[in-house]
């Protein structure tokens, strides 16, 4: 049973361009949430998704990022006109559907993101 | 918003000592969760924690949720040096699914 899947696992973009980053959850698993990590710091929520909709994506930039979840294929966090202050580590989690209890995240091995 | 601080940010000590790492929210949890990320490595779930007062084991490591749910404590017994990384824990006010807002971690060593 694969676990959460996100590629590219490091991406290289020069000022300006677009930064696609791409997540599989596990399988069985319907929730998708990104969060962004500095050098030396915690893990920043992003957004939270499930398929086709986006639940919560109160830590998102108001501008130049976006985040999909499409009913068919990987969630989809999308940066554009990227910046030097947009290097980071995103990590993407899944968890499963639930009623009435809350479980883990699982955690994929994360997209390391450097602007140059 | 919902804040979640965690102390100390970095513990070095020699192995075989205990450590412990101590979490608490500016609001009431539903539940907290805690993570273990080794360097260059992603989180990994350790444990959940869900009603007031819980106090749970996993071998060396025991984890408690305070009467009040807004604080939580991880402490390791006897480190070893496989236990360096940073421990994150992280607050939830859902019941069900939704987003959990992460301490800045304490990064452990362990110097053998």
């Amino acid at each position: 049973n694969a676990g959460v899947m996100q590629n590219p696992r490091h991406l290289v973009r020069r000022r300006g361009q677009e930064a696609r980053l791409r997540c599989s959850p596990m399988k069985g698993h319907s929730h998708v949430y990104w969060y962004r990590q500095l050098p030396e710091e915690g893990l920043k929520f992003m957004v939270y998704l499930q398929k086709e909709n986006i639940i919560d994506e109160s830590g998102m930039p108001k501008e130049r990022f976006s985040a999909e979840f499409p009913k068919e294929g990987p969630s989809i966090l999308r940066i554009q006109q990227v910046v030097r202050g947009d290097s980071a580590a995103y990590f993407c989690a899944s968890s499963p559907p639930s009623v009435g209890a809350a479980y883990g995240y699982t955690f994929g091995s994360g997209t390391r993101l450097t602007v140059v | 918003g919902q804040q979640v601080m965690q102390i100390p940010q970095y513990q070095h000590v020699q192995e075989g000592e205990d450590f412990t790492t101590y979490c608490n929210s500016s609001t009431t949890l539903s539940n907290i969760q805690w993570y273990k990320q080794r360097p260059g490595g992603h989180p990994v779930f350790l444990i959940q924690l869900v009603k007031s007062g819980e106090v749970k084991k996993q071998k060396r490591l025991t984890f408690q949720f305070g009467e009040a749910k807004k604080n939580s404590s991880l402490h390791i017994t006897a480190t070893q040096t496989t236990d360096v990384g940073t421990y994150f824990c992280a607050g939830s006010r859902n019941t069900n699914a939704g987003k959990s807002t992460f301490g800045d971690g304490t990064t452990l060593t362990v110097k053998p």
